[in-house]
């Protein structure tokens, strides 16, 4: 148990949907990422935070977007889904900006 | 591009054998990693090399790194059907500072 947590951890919604995937940090970690996973594209950076600021910006879609509150949790917010944004998505935690990573369960998303 | 290439692509030994996996990269790096996903769970961090360090020891694992060559390597020692699993390498690029999976490495150790 690497100590993020991740909720849902299943999700199935219809193309055009909007979700929001929830992440709690271990605890002392200020560094939230997400990635998003698929077979063809492999294990993709989204983005970062760090003490609530946006700190690095990977592949984002403009049809997600994040945030990090003042208690450390983030989430990922998904809109307009497709179904190419059907993926395991991760997040990961670290107590620095750049450092090893714990990573949670992940959230298996399925667009129909 | 991905910053972080593995080789092989898959890699199958008999329990006891030691597996040896690469990783290629193309820019200056701040450090690299290695991390192990079994299937469809979360990548577990194994270990952390700084691009000053060139050989790192945990438990089985020996990691290498060769500024170089822009390159690193990571063995495993005596596997274990457990060792299973797919790894990836991650690169710490000094210009973004964000962390940069390869596409990995898929391990099968048969018993």
């Amino acid at each position: 148990d690497s100590g993020v947590t991740q909720t849902p951890k299943h999700l199935i919604t219809a193309t055009g949907q909007r979700v929001t995937l929830r992440c709690s940090p271990r605890s002392g970690d200020l560094s939230v990422y997400w990635y998003q996973q698929s077979l063809d594209q492999g294990l993709q950076f989204l983005i970062q935070y760090y003490n609530g600021e946006e700190r690095a910006k990977g592949n984002i879609l403009e049809r997600f977007s994040a945030q990090q509150f003042p208690d450390l949790h983030s989430e990922l917010n998904l809109s307009s889904l497709e179904l190419g944004d059907s993926a395991l998505y991760f997040c990961a935690s670290s107590v620095g900006k750049v450092s090893e990573q714990y990573f949670g369960p992940g959230t298996r998303l399925t667009v129909t | 591009s991905q910053q972080g290439e593995e080789d092989p692509q898959a890699l199958s030994i008999q329990e006891g054998e030691n597996a040896t996996m690469n990783c290629s990269y193309k820019t200056s790096i701040n450090n690299l990693q290695w991390y192990r996903q079994n299937s469809g769970r979360g990548l577990v961090h194994l270990i952390l090399i700084r691009s000053n360090e060139r050989e790192k020891h945990s438990g089985r694992l020996r990691v290498t790194l060769d500024t170089s060559k822009k390159s690193s390597s990571l063995l495993i020692t005596a596997s274990r059907a457990a060792d299973t699993a797919s790894y990836f390498c991650a690169t710490d690029a000094e210009a973004n500072s964000k962390l940069t999976f390869g596409k990995g490495i898929t391990l099968s150790v048969r018993p």
